[in-house]
C-alpha cells in the first residue's frame, strides 16, 4: 500500500524559504503515469493545488506561486520536494503531498497526513 | 485561475439526499471530463471520492454520485448518515498554458 510522509519545519520565519520533503514508501515515484502533488490549506479555508511534477519532468506550477515555489523529485530518494520563497503569514497552512495519477483516476488519489507550517506575522 | 464555486453549507436530514454543486467555466469543469470530488473530516486530509465525474475508488459507498452539465458538476449524496458530515471539495483539470489543477472553496455539510 503506497503511503505518503510529509516532513517539514514547522516554523518559518518571514523572508525566509519554507523546505519541506514528501517521503513515498510501498512503490516507486518513478512509476509510469504518476505525477505527484503539493496541495496547501490555510487554517479554516479550502485546499489550494501548488503544484505537480512527474519523476521524468518538469513541474507544473499554480500561476499564483509560480515565482516563489520550485519543486523537484530525487528518485535515489524516493522523495520530492517543496521550496517556497519569501514566506509571510499567508503562507500558514497545512501542507499536503498527494498521488496524483493521470491515467487511471485523474485525481490526487493518495495523501499524507499533512504537516502544519506557521510563519508568524 | 479562479476557484471553481461552491455553496458555502448545505444540510439535510438522515435518509434524505443533498446535491451539493461546483461552477466552473469550460477551461475547467466544463472542458475535461476531469473532475473529482473530495471529503474532508476535521483534522484529516481529503480523500477521494469521485474521479472523472462520475467514477467512484474502490471501497467507496455507492450513496455518492457525481454528474455534470455544462460548466457545472455535482455531488450527490442519497441516504444521509451522521458520518457524511464533512467538508467536501470539488476539483478539476484546467490545462490553459500548463497542466494546472482548481479546487473549489468547499462545502461545509451538516447532517441536522
Amino acid at each position: 500500500q503506497l503511503q505518503l510522509q510529509e516532513s517539514g519545519p514547522g516554523l518559518v520565519k518571514p523572508s525566509e524559504t519554507l523546505s519541506l520533503t514528501c517521503t513515498v514508501s510501498g512503490g516507486s515515484i518513478s512509476s509510469s503515469s504518476l505525477y505527484w502533488g503539493l496541495i496547501r490549506q490555510p487554517p479554516g479555508k479550502g485546499l489550494e493545488w501548488i503544484g505537480s511534477i512527474y519523476y521524468s519532468g518538469s513541474p507544473y506550477y499554480n500561476p499564483s506561486l509560480k515565482s516563489r515555489v520550485t519543486i523537484s523529485v530525487d528518485t535515489s530518494k524516493n522523495q520530492f520536494s517543496l521550496n517556497l520563497r519569501s514566506v509571510t503569514a499567508a503562507d500558514t497552512a497545512v501542507y499536503y503531498c498527494a498521488r496524483l495519477s493521470m491515467v487511471r483516476t485523474h485525481a490526487f488519489d493518495i495523501w499524507g497526513q499533512g504537516t502544519v507550517v506557521t510563519v508568524p506575522s | 485561475q479562479s476557484a471553481l464555486t461552491q455553496p458555502a453549507s448545505v444540510s439535510g436530514s438522515p435518509g434524505q439526499s443533498i446535491t451539493i454543486s461546483c461552477s466552473g467555466t469550460s477551461s475547467d469543469v466544463g472542458g475535461y471530463n476531469y473532475v473529482s470530488w473530495y471529503q474532508q473530516h476535521p483534522g484529516k486530509a481529503p480523500k477521494v471520492i469521485i474521479y472523472d465525474v462520475s467514477n467512484r475508488p474502490s471501497g467507496v459507498s455507492n450513496r455518492f454520485s457525481g454528474s455534470t452539465s455544462g460548466n457545472t458538476a455535482s455531488l450527490t449524496i442519497s441516504g444521509l448518515q451522521a458520518e457524511d458530515e464533512a467538508d467536501y471539495y470539488c476539483s478539476s483539470f484546467t490545462p490553459s498554458s500548463t497542466l494546472n489543477w482548481v479546487f473549489g472553496g468547499g462545502t461545509k455539510l451538516t447532517v441536522l
